[in-house]
């Protein structure tokens, strides 16, 4: 069956930097793309930006593409995100979500979230 | 930019039906898919492609979209309908998320 298994929580200074890691399995990795998306306590989803399966084509949310950075192991099907100059409202959890193939492309499989939390 | 509105609460009794709301300028011409969150939950595809269900989704759950709004319909809703309800589209190579509505099964 297909997983997405993401890294454990964190606790960041200001101004560090973040990488996530999410681990796929039960599928063709490089067939799809992964998207990158993140939720605030009590807020609405965020989308940050896609990874594509293949070409490591990536698109990034105008929000963070002067801080976030995607790349993938396809040796070890893994994604990566990293967000530099960490402050205190990135404090979110942060989701990878594999892009379905399907028409209209749904995210059909999510990680379960990794809890980032920003503070000195 | 291109964004999405939802209401933020939306309440309904047992056995009732009810209807979550999301509209974007021309959002019919986008495909459309609906998040179900449960608290301390990932995101879980309930419709897509406007009104397509996954597999496993009970066709009770229902979705459609034209003109500004697209609309998310549960019928006979139980308990377990109860969580947060978030509409996403693509907007040519980006993504974007709706508020959510908080969905509380009275």
């Amino acid at each position: 069956q297909v997983q997405l298994v993401q890294s454990g929580a964190e606790v960041k200074q200001p101004g560090a930097s973040l990488n996530v890691s999410c681990k796929a399995s039960g599928y063709t990795f490089s067939a799809y793309a992964l998207h990158w998306v993140r939720q605030a306590p009590g807020q609405r989803l965020e989308w940050m930006g896609w990874i594509n399966g293949g070409n490591i084509n990536t698109k990034f949310s105008p929000k963070f593409q002067d801080r976030v950075t995607f790349s993938r192991d396809t040796s070890a099907n893994t994604a990566y995100m990293e967000l530099t100059g960490l402050k205190s409202e990135d404090t979110a959890v942060y989701f990878c979500a594999r892009e379905s193939l399907d028409r209209g492309r749904p995210f059909d499989y999510w990680g379960q979230g990794s809890l980032v939390i920003v503070s000195s | 930019s291109f964004d999405l509105t939802q209401p933020p609460s939306v309440s309904v009794s047992p056995g009732q039906t009810v209807s979550v709301t999301c509209s974007g300028n021309n959002l019919g011409n986008k495909y459309v898919s609906w998040y179900q969150q449960k608290p301390g939950q990932s995101p879980v595809v309930v419709i897509y492609h406007d009104d397509k269900r996954p597999a496993g989704i009970p066709d009770r759950i229902s979705g459609s979209n034209s003109g500004n709004t697209a609309t998310l319909t549960i019928s006979g809703t139980q308990a377990v309908d109860e969580a947060d309800y978030f509409c996403q589209a693509w907007d040519t190579s980006f993504v974007v998320f709706g508020g959510g509505t908080k969905l509380t099964v009275l």
